[in-house]
């Protein structure tokens, strides 16, 4: 069974520009998730897709960041426009819930973005 | 709110000797905990869960915890290090908000076994 797939692995880009991270999730989880993890830190949830709902966007970055699960499968996550401290890995997470209770989340491999 | 505490930044053990992570969470309900591993440039991997049942739950790689209620600890343990067993430790708790929750992490412990 194939993971959580992200891509790119690693970008780098100058303050101001734009970027863009794709996740594809465990085919058949209905669930997932974007998180920021900053250097010596634990991951952060930065949203939470049910389907192609997002029901948990309370720490996203409205004003920059913005994301999309159109068709409820794969994920994009965007920043525009980016600064110097969103130089992050950010984290995909995906998990299939239902109504017997919590599953636990499969993670991607991340990607490392730097802001120059 | 939900919230874990790992006290440790970072915990050196000797090969073949035991190692313990710690980890102490506050919760307002019954408290689902986890803990999960991170490689270098990998992303994390699952360990171990407590939901119900046993206090002692056993895991992947000869890794266990045990949940302990009154001391509000969930300390993850190993009888024997392995050089490779050398990452980064999260220890989570499950947050019951929204209609299903996600994770909250601890800040992590860096684990370093010498030979």
């Amino acid at each position: 069974e194939a993971g959580v797939v992200q891509s790119p692995r690693y970008k780098i880009i100058e303050k101001k520009q734009p970027v863009a991270f794709w996740c594809n999730p465990i085919s058949g989880h209905n669930t997932l998730y974007w998180y920021l993890q900053n250097l010596g830190q634990g991951p952060e949830l930065l949203i939470r897709y049910e389907n192609e709902e997002a029901v948990d966007d309370s720490q996203l970055p409205k004003d920059r960041f913005s994301a999309e699960r159109l068709k409820g499968v794969d994920s994009t996550l965007k920043i525009q426009p980016a600064e110097l401290g969103d130089s992050a890995v950010y984290l995909c997470a995906s998990s299939l819930v239902g109504t017997s209770g919590y599953n636990e989340q499969f993670f991607g491999p991340g990607t490392r973005l730097t802001v120059l | 709110a939900q919230s874990v505490a790992q006290p440790e930044d970072q915990v050196n053990v000797a090969e073949g000797n035991p190692l313990t992570v710690k980890c102490t969470y506050s919760v307002s309900g019954n408290p689902y905990l986890f803990w999960y591993v991170q490689y270098p440039n990998r992303g994390l991997q699952f360990l171990l869960k407590y939901i119900t049942g046993d206090n002692l739950v056993k895991g992947s790689y000869g890794f266990e915890a045990e949940f302990n209620k009154s001391q509000t600890s969930f300390h993850l343990k190993k009888p024997s290090a392995l050089v490779s067993d050398s990452a980064l430790y999260f220890c989570a708790v499950y947050n019951y908000g929204g209609s299903q929750g996600n994770l909250i992490f601890g800040k992590g412990t860096k684990l370093s076994v010498k030979p």
